[in-house]
């Protein structure tokens, strides 16, 4: 089955740790990102990749990383910078940046993320 | 101000009625627009997309676009206790996805 997947579904850290999200998928897809969901805010960019070893900042950048050494790769860091980083993190993936229609991004599961 | 607005709910409505979930814009030139179904703890799913002004129609659902009003709308009719979810609308620029905040549904059988 062709698809994304991310893990863990949920994922609880203390204050002040980084972690790691994974985001795999087998779409071959060139694009992907990963957005943050917060209630009553919809989606967020955090980043995004069109290609491997390239990634651009998206509107919420600050307090993470991530790296595009695999295709079929994106994970994302969320470090101790990150002031508030308890959210819904979903992972997307597209056939290229531009993709639209049919082809405009698909999304994995999510990660429930929650600091304590 | 939001390039995109969406009603943030939530709504609740019974089974068999007729839903109206709308969303504004600000940016003309957005030109691609579409509408997400998101069930609770589940990524969001591509359940309709259109490009011009007027309406698409697949089964239930009617997605409406109005760019002289920067508005879009999707309707459900007939609506069932298992299209509780929230509804994202979503529109290109740049190559990226700008979104709505989302309303939550609940159809109550």
């Amino acid at each position: 089955d062709g698809g994304i997947t991310q893990s863990p579904k949920y994922l609880f850290r203390k204050e002040g740790q980084n972690v790691t999200l994974s985001c795999e998928q087998n779409l071959n897809h060139d694009a992907m990102y990963w957005y943050r969901q917060d209630p009553g805010q919809g989606l967020r960019l955090i980043y995004y990749s069109q290609i491997v070893n390239d990634f651009q900042k998206g509107d919420i950048a600050e307090g993470y990383s991530v790296s595009r050494e695999k295709k079929e790769s994106f994970p994302l860091t969320v470090t101790s910078a990150q002031k508030n980083p308890t959210a819904f993190y979903l992972c997307a993936s597209s056939i290229s940046l531009l993709a639209v229609g049919a082809d405009t991004q698909y999304f994995g599961p999510g990660t429930r993320l929650t600091v304590l | 101000q939001k390039e995109v607005e969406q009603d943030p709910g939530p709504l609740s409505v019974p089974e068999g009625a007729i839903v109206s979930l709308n969303c504004t814009y600000s940016n003309s030139a957005f030109q691609y627009f579409m509408w997400y179904r998101q069930y609770s703890r589940k990524g969001p799913e591509l359940l309709m997309y259109t490009y011009s002004s007027g309406n698409k129609e697949d089964g239930r659902f009617t997605a409406q676009v109005d760019k002289s009003s920067k508005y879009i709308s999707l309707f459900i009719r007939d609506s069932q206790p298992s299209d509780s979810a929230t509804y994202l609308c979503a529109m290109i620029k740049g190559g990226k996805l700008i979104f709505g905040q989302g309303t939550e549904l609940s159809v109550k059988p």
